[in-house]
């Protein structure tokens, strides 16, 4: 089956950067496209941004833009979020999310686990 | 931007129909996607594209769409159900433009 698999938590300290890993396995790597998105405690969803895997666009939510960079590795069939300039308001889950609808991605179809980046000094 | 609206909370008795709102003046030119998350899981999609159900989603969980409101419908409410549960869009027009609703707790009394 479709899977995402997300690297372990991290505590970072204010002004440094964090890099997630999602591994994926069950489907065409190459053919799908990775969401991003994440979640303060006891706070709703907010989305991050995209990234094609095939062609390698990307596309950040506005709020995000300066700060975060989506790179994918197709050999190992993982994809990357590197979020720099921490502060303690990133504090969240962070989830990617795969979907085989790769040109104008609109759905989070099957989610990894999550990994929870803890921003504090 | 603009915003997707969903009540906060909604209750009901095992066995009853939950309906869920999300409201936005977008949605008629938009596709929504619902997703339930259960306390300490990761969301999994239950509708796309307004009212398709994916694959393993059981049959009791259905979408409608009527003007600026889409609707989750769960039909013979099961306690397993009870979870939080998000609309969502995506808006391609002008800019790349992902939104969520603010999320609405279901409770199975």
């Amino acid at each position: 089956q479709m899977q995402l698999v997300q690297s372990g938590p991290e505590v970072k300290k204010p002004g440094t950067s964090v890099k997630v890993s999602c591994k994926a396995s069950g489907f065409t790597f190459i053919n799908s496209a990775v969401q991003w998105a994440r979640q303060a405690r006891g706070q709703g969803l907010e989305w991050v941004g995209w990234i094609a895997v095939g062609t390698g666009v990307t596309n950040y939510a506005q709020k995000f833009q300066e700060r975060v960079t989506f790179t994918r590795d197709v050999s190992t069939s993982t994809a990357y979020m590197e979020l720099g300039s921490l502060r303690s308001e990133d504090t969240a889950i962070y989830y990617c999310a795969g979907t085989l609808e790769w040109e104008l991605p609109s759905s989070f179809d099957f989610w990894g686990q999550g990994t929870l980046v803890t921003v504090s000094s | 931007s603009y915003d997707l609206t969903q009540p906060p909370s909604v209750s009901v008795s095992p066995g009853q129909t939950a309906r869920i709102t999300c409201s936005g003046d977008e949605l008629p030119d938009h596709y929504a996607y619902w997703y339930q998350q259960r306390p300490g899981q990761a969301p999994v999609l239950v509708i796309y594209k307004d009212s398709q159900r994916p694959s393993g989603i059981p049959e009791r969980f259905s979408g409608s769409s009527s003007g600026t409101t889409v609707t989750l419908t769960i039909s013979g409410v099961q306690a397993e159900d009870e979870a939080d549960y998000y609309c969502q869009l995506a808006d391609y027009s002008t800019a790349t433009y992902l939104l969520f609703g603010g999320g609405t707790k279901l409770t199975v009394l």
